[in-house]
């Protein structure tokens, strides 16, 4: 099965700055990658799908771009409400797996 | 609005068997595939499986496992109320975590995101 790794685990930035996930895939799988939200005691929510098409309702200060093997989420500005973990998941085929997680907070 | 509403908070003993739900509402539940995603408490996300209750199949259902949770848990639904579940025949301490139920973003798509999730079941295994 194809494996998810999110990089870095943790990351620590200034409200304002510029903010990079990585998500990588064991093999390929085009574009069909997701990013979801989750807020500390909250439900995931879908942000990014197709690796690059922002969810309805998502502020535009998100972006995810990436193919094949290399993805990454983006956050232009960090806002004290985008203090979550994100998480990739490919869903090219099943097993639809997620990757490990970021946490994200405020520095 | 669409909304998928699971069943409530659990507590358990290992051996014990337990059935969770996830009743969707105000679409057409036949249309598209329900997943549910394990969440033990401080970790990270993991996809257990996947059904679909418009399926041709007998028995109107077709059910995706993840290879780390098939033959641990069994997905089935009912669409004559709209709903799927997620059902152990005998827990153990280590199935204890959150529960969620999610809906692909688009109809009779198995391979998609989740863009509907539930509240979340938390089941507690306990002796």
């Amino acid at each position: 099965d194809i494996q998810m790794t999110q990089s870095p685990s943790s990351l620590s930035a200034s409200v304002g700055d510029r903010v990079t996930i990585t998500c990588r895939a064991s093999q390929g799988i085009s574009n069909y990658l997701a990013w979801y939200q989750q807020k500390p005691g909250k439900v995931p929510e879908l942000v990014i799908y197709a690796a690059s098409t922002l969810q309805s309702g998502v502020p535009s200060r998100f972006s995810g771009s990436g193919s094949g093997t290399d993805f990454t989420l983006t956050i232009s500005s960090l806002q004290p409400e985008d203090v979550a973990t994100y998480y990739c998941q490919k869903y090219d085929s099943v097993p639809l797996t997620f990757g490990g997680g970021t946490k994200v907070e405020i520095k | 609005e669409v909304q998928l509403v699971q069943s409530g908070a659990e507590v358990k003993k290992p051996g014990e068997s337990l059935k969770i739900s996830c009743q969707g509402s105000r679409y057409s539940f036949t249309n598209y595939w329900i997943g549910w995603v394990r969440q033990v408490p401080g970790k990270g996300l993991e996809w257990m499986g996947i059904v679909w209750m418009g399926s041709s199949y007998p028995g109107g259902s077709d059910t995706r496992y993840s290879p780390s949770f098939q033959g641990q848990v069994t997905i089935s639904g009912d669409k004559s109320i709209s709903t799927v579940y997620l059902q152990w025949s005998s827990l153990k301490a280590s199935d204890t975590a959150m529960y969620y139920c999610a809906r692909a973003k688009y109809s009779t798509s198995s391979d998609d995101a989740f863009n509907i999730w539930g509240q979340g079941t938390m089941v507690t295994v306990s002796p």
